[in-house]
């Protein structure tokens, strides 16, 4: 069975520019969930899918966005980049939200380079 | 708003010697999760141990096993015979449920010495 695939592995933008990044979850799951993994910052929640909605979203200014598709893959959308945006972004899925009786899987990463 | 502390930013441990690695937290909740995470330079989070709030007894996984205090809002990770293969950052995280996702301390670099 195909674990959580994230792409693309690196991803170099320019300041200004705007980067997408694409998750796929594992088949049969709903929930999708994207943190930032910032240097000295840990793992910060930034957004949560299910179901096709989003349900909830972290601290981050609305620059960060995104969407998740009718087959609950999902898309971040990092508009207007600025050099701290560099990060580690990863993606989480899980059957249903996390926490509960189900574990989240996480995919291997997006490194985004803002230079 | 749910806090997760982790005091080590780094452990060092002798191959096959034991190891704790510590984590506090603080919740107004009852009924919550807590998990160890392993990411090892391959980035992947790989979970190593689960916890459920409501279960006073502490969860084992092999040679990973907690220690948890819900009344000390403690969460440590015991790893017996330590391998090289263990060598990674460790994250002690939180879940009350979904909507804001895991919260996640800040991490403890765990140093296998051959």
């Amino acid at each position: 069975e195909a674990g959580v695939t994230q792409s693309p592995t690196h991803l170099i933008k320019t300041r200004g520019q705007q980067a997408t990044l694409r998750c796929s979850p594992i088949s049969g799951h709903t929930s999708v969930y994207w943190y930032q993994q910032a240097l000295g910052l840990g793992l910060q929640f930034l957004l949560w899918y299910d179901e096709g909605e989003e349900r909830n979203r972290g601290n981050f200014p609305p620059r960060f966005s995104g969407r998740q598709f009718p087959n609950y893959s999902s898309e971040l959308n990092v508009n207007a980049l600025e050099l701290e945006d560099s990060a580690l972004y990863l993606c989480a899925s899980s059957f249903r939200a996390t926490g509960r009786d189900t574990e989240a899987f996480f995919g291997q990463g997006t490194r985004l380079t803002v230079v | 708003a749910q806090t997760v502390t982790q005091s080590q930013p780094e452990m060092s441990v002798q191959e096959a010697e034991t190891v704790t690695l510590s984590c506090t937290y603080d919740t107004s909740e009852s009924d919550y999760y807590l998990f160890w995470y392993k990411q090892p330079p391959s980035r992947q989070m790989i979970l190593v141990i689960r916890q459920e709030a409501y279960k006073q007894q502490n969860a084992t996984e092999n040679r990973f096993s907690v220690n948890f205090q819900k009344a000390a809002k403690s969460f440590s990770l015991k790893i017996s015979d330590s391998q090289l293969g263990d060598a990674a950052m460790y994250f002690c995280a939180y879940s009350g449920g979904g909507a804001d996702g895991l919260t996640f301390g800040k991490g403890t670099h765990l140093i296998i010495q051959p």
